[in-house]
């Protein structure tokens, strides 16, 4: 089962508007990581935050982290229709296989 | 530099055929992921390896799947006698040494099994 769940699975809204993704996960995380998807693109890496780490900023972005609750946000400020994508949180529960657990994603439409 | 690299862009076979996907690393990464991403669907964690290590195989979903790491550095994803339900996108990345470094995707291969 995916380890990450995020929400909502869709999202539109207007150039201008901030933008909200939220992501819950199961197990304990070494860090989590936010990507990008283009339609027909790979995955790009957009910001990562430690498990000791409760916000960061990055541009635009602001991504929150709260382990006890198991869940974490990503806001874009004044979107852009540049930033029509796919939005993915991925964990990384480190330890011995140190490999990226992927949530669901979320479609971001940002209407010019 | 060079980003990873994957081939081919696209794949369309015949349900029962083997097909063979490569992946280039980016150079010097010693961790290299193999992700398969249906169409809408998030990504689906198949392998892994670690430098020398054994990898991660705890992903793949028959036994019709396997993959190879040669030297450390190019991968290939092998999968046998094709069937349809494996058509997806399936997405190569590496990533440095280190717990909290991200991963590098290539843009994937779109396989179709007809």
């Amino acid at each position: 089962s995916q380890q990450g769940e995020e929400d909502p699975q869709a999202l539109s809204i207007q150039e201008g508007e901030n933008a909200t993704m939220n992501c819950s996960y199961k197990t304990s995380i070494n860090n989590l990581q936010w990507y990008r998807q283009n339609s027909g693109r790979g995955l790009v890496h957009l910001i990562l935050i430690r498990s000791n780490e409760r916000e960061k900023h990055s541009g635009r972005l602001r991504v929150t982290l709260d382990t006890s609750k198991k869940s974490s946000s990503l806001l874009i400020t004044a979107s852009r229709a540049a930033d029509t994508a796919s939005y993915f949180c991925a964990t990384d529960i480190g330890g011995a296989t140190n490999k990226l657990i992927f949530g669901t994603g979320t479609l971001l439409a940002v209407q010019p | 530099g060079a980003g990873v690299s994957q081939s081919p862009s696209n794949k369309v076979t015949e349900k029962g055929k083997d097909v063979e996907l490569r992946c280039d690393p980016i150079s010097g990464h010693t961790a290299l992921y193999w992700y398969r991403q249906s169409l809408g669907q998030g990504l689906e964690f198949l392998i892994y390896f670690q430098g020398n290590s054994a990898p991660d195989k705890s992903g793949l979903p028959s036994d019709r799947f396997s993959a190879e790491r040669t030297g450390g550095s190019v991968s290939t994803l092998t999968i046998q006698r094709t069937q349809q339900e494996d058509s997806a996108v399936y997405l190569c990345a590496s990533r440095d040494a280190g717990t909290n470094s991200p991963l590098h995707f290539g843009n994937g291969t779109r396989l179709t099994v007809t």
